[in-house]
């Protein structure tokens, strides 16, 4: 079992940009959330994928935003990078839809540097 | 606003020490409380979770006791070892009503050999 995977493992892209970043969850998972690192900080919540709809959102602009695949995986999309965007973007993984308090799993995540 | 409020924000112990990290939250519709160890570069993995209906949980060396009515829970490691030098994440969140993590600011854990 491979785990949640995220690609890519590293990205730089200048201000006003937009990018994309792939998971894919652990097997047999169905839910797939997103969170943001900054640099010394918790992870904070983005959004939450099930069922191919976002079902709950954090306290993140229109600029983010995702999609979910019928094969659960997911991406997530910033247009219009700030600096401030700079962080680890995390994928979580977890099965038995979003109302079921489960183990999230984590991938490795990807760093965005905004330049 | 944090829902979830950590300390300390980093500590140094001995190998073979206990390392002792707390905290507390506000929202009593939490139902779920894990930890999370990190390493540089990596994501979070899981570590232990607790739900309310007991006071301590123990897995190997590392320990959550819980207090409902002070809304504070605490993880405890025992006889640390360097390569428990990571940052550690608690967390909490509400079953049946969202599945959103809200996480603790962290604490970077150093032991000394």
């Amino acid at each position: 079992d491979a785990g949640v995977t995220q690609s890519p493992t590293h990205l730089i892209k200048t201000r006003g940009q937009q990018v994309t970043l792939r998971c894919s969850p652990k097997s047999g998972h169905d839910t797939v959330s997103w969170y943001q690192q900054a640099l010394g900080q918790g992870p904070q919540f983005i959004f939450q994928y099930y069922e191919e709809e976002e079902r709950q959102r954090g306290n993140f602009p229109d600029r983010f935003s995702g999609h979910q695949f019928p094969n659960y995986s997911s991406e997530l999309n910033v247009n219009a990078l700030l600096l401030g965007d700079s962080a680890l973007y995390l994928c979580a993984s977890s099965p038995l839809g979003p109302l079921m308090n489960t183990e999230a799993f984590f991938g490795q995540g990807t760093r965005l540097t905004v330049v | 606003q944090q829902q979830v409020k950590q300390s300390p924000q980093s500590l140094i112990v001995q190998k073979g020490g206990i390392s002792i990290i707390n905290c507390a939250y506000e929202n009593t519709a939490f139902d779920y409380f894990p930890w999370y160890q990190q390493f540089p570069g990596k994501g979070p993995a899981l570590l232990i979770a607790i739900r309310p209906d007991v006071s301590e949980k123990k897995e190997g060396r590392f320990t959550i006791s819980f207090n409902k009515s002070a809304k504070q829970f605490s993880l405890h490691i025992m006889d640390s070892q360097p390569g428990d030098s990571a940052t550690y994440f608690c967390a909490a969140s509400r079953g049946g009503i969202d599945y959103k993590l809200s996480f603790g600011a962290g604490t970077t854990v150093t032991v000394r050999a």
